[in-house]
């Protein structure tokens, strides 16, 4: 079974801090993302990535940067934490492989971190 | 654009009852679209897919159709159970992106 680990499930910090998000998956996934999820909002994609140090800006990437040194590993930064960036955030990879069925192969969530900025 | 219009819900059921979730969408092209669960305290995970008009998706009980000329993968669902308790969550997936677009979700509970 594919695990996405989130390093964190609850994290608390101050505005303005810089803030690592860290996320690692163990099937050798080669596209990975970051989404946050909001009340009302469903998810919304923030950054993904299709290869190491590959990165592609999603809907909604102010205020985020990513990072991608190793396959395994796909980190969400902020730069400069605001309130409005509490939320809850799911890190996904997916396995593009080839093949017609492997185009929508599915993606595999990790447990989410729920940041709160104070 | 893409996007997914969905049930917000939230919605309580009794257990065994019926269950429909609607979702409809807007895309260019012929996307694939999915259902993905997520339950309390856990990431989301793919609960069923269809990647062409009139297919049907189903797994766990669960079943929906893929429908061009209405636009729309509504989720059903015969007899619910208190383990279906969850978020539910509609999506699209347009050819040559890798960008899923999801709906707002819809919380469901179901009682005893």
């Amino acid at each position: 079974d594919v695990k996405v680990t989130q390093s964190s499930r609850y994290l608390v910090k101050r505005t303005g801090e810089k803030v690592f998000l860290e996320c690692v998956q163990d099937m050798d996934h080669e596209n990975m993302f970051w989404y946050r999820q909001d009340p009302g909002l469903g998810l919304r994609l923030i950054y993904f990535s299709y290869d190491v140090k590959m990165k592609e800006k999603g809907d909604i990437p102010e205020g985020y940067s990513v990072s991608r040194e190793k396959k395994e590993r796909f980190s969400l930064i902020l730069e400069s934490a605001s309130t409005n960036q509490t939320s809850m955030y799911l890190c996904a990879s997916r396995d593009p492989g080839q093949g017609s069925g492997s185009y929508n192969s599915p993606l595999h969530f990790g447990n989410g971190t729920r940041l709160t900025v104070t | 654009g893409n996007s997914v219009t969905q049930m917000e819900g939230p919605v309580t059921l009794s257990e065994e009852a019926f269950l429909t979730i609607n979702c409809t969408y807007t895309a260019t092209g012929y996307p694939s679209l999915f259902w993905y669960v997520q339950y309390p305290g856990e990431g989301l995970q793919l609960l069923l897919k269809a990647t062409k008009a009139d297919d049907k998706g189903s797994n766990k009980g669960f079943e929906a159709t893929y429908r061009k000329e209405t636009t729309s993968f509504h989720l059903e669902k015969g007899s619910v159970q208190v383990s279906d308790s969850a978020v539910y969550f509609c999506a699209l997936k347009r050819g040559g992106s890798e960008k899923l677009v999801f709906g707002k979700g819809m919380k469901l509970t179901v009682n005893p």
